[in-house]
């Protein structure tokens, strides 16, 4: 089945504790990135990437970093979490490009107090 | 001005009715638009592509007006299930970002 996995789903940490999410696709997409979702803002865009070793800042890139050493995995780090970086995070990855249709997963609820 | 914006809503509708919701955009100059569908919290899900000659699948249109840079999405005989917000897409000009509306939520009741 076609999907896209992120772990874990509900987060509760602390400020300045790294934490990584997880992110896998199994559609051989070149095309991933994270997105968070907040009340009144809609999904803001983090990082995203076109391919292995290819990565780039989305719109709110601040208090994040990402890798990408394999095509199926694009992981999340958050190196000194804040509070402010609660929120619904949302991996996604489609084909090639913005272009192409994106396949989320089923999102992470972060909370760090 | 920002980018994607769309009217939040919510819109109540009755079973059977007919609704319309429009999306203005800007800086793009992308040949492809999206519409997805988010239900209550979960993954935003591919509803419709949206190209020049606009598009329509069962009952739901969506239109792309490049000179007002705006699209619509339509949906037909409304469904208790079409309860959801719509999220309008927008690729970003001479990027590979994506920029999503707030959305636009919906709510059909018997």
């Amino acid at each position: 089945e076609a999907q896209v996995t992120q772990n874990p789903r509900y987060l509760i940490t602390v400020t300045g504790k790294k934490l990584t999410v997880t992110c896998s696709q199994n559609m051989n997409h070149e095309y991933m990135s994270w997105y968070r979702q907040d009340p009144g803002l809609g999904l803001r865009q983090i990082y995203y990437s076109m391919n292995v070793e290819v990565t780039d800042k989305g719109d709110v890139p601040e208090g994040y970093k990402v890798s990408r050493k394999e095509k199926r995995n694009f992981p999340l780090i958050l190196e000194s979490p804040s509070p402010n970086q609660t929120s619904l995070y949302f991996c996604a990855s489609g084909g090639a490009g913005a272009g192409d249709t994106q396949y989320f997963g089923p999102g992470t609820r972060l909370t760090v107090l | 001005r920002k980018e994607v914006e769309q009217d939040p809503g919510p819109f109540n509708v009755p079973e059977g009715a007919t609704v319309a919701f429009n999306c203005t955009y800007s800086n793009s100059a992308s040949q492809s638009f999206f519409w997805y569908r988010q239900d209550c919290r979960k993954e935003p899900k591919l509803l419709m592509s949206v190209y020049s000659s606009g598009n329509e699948d069962g009952r739901f249109t969506a239109q792309l007006n490049r000179a007002s840079q705006y699209i619509s999405l339509l949906i037909r005989d409304s469904k208790l299930s079409d309860s959801a917000t719509y999220l309008c897409v927008v690729p970003r000009r001479n990027t590979d970002k994506l920029i999503f509306g707030t959305g636009t939520r919906l709510q059909v009741f018997p």
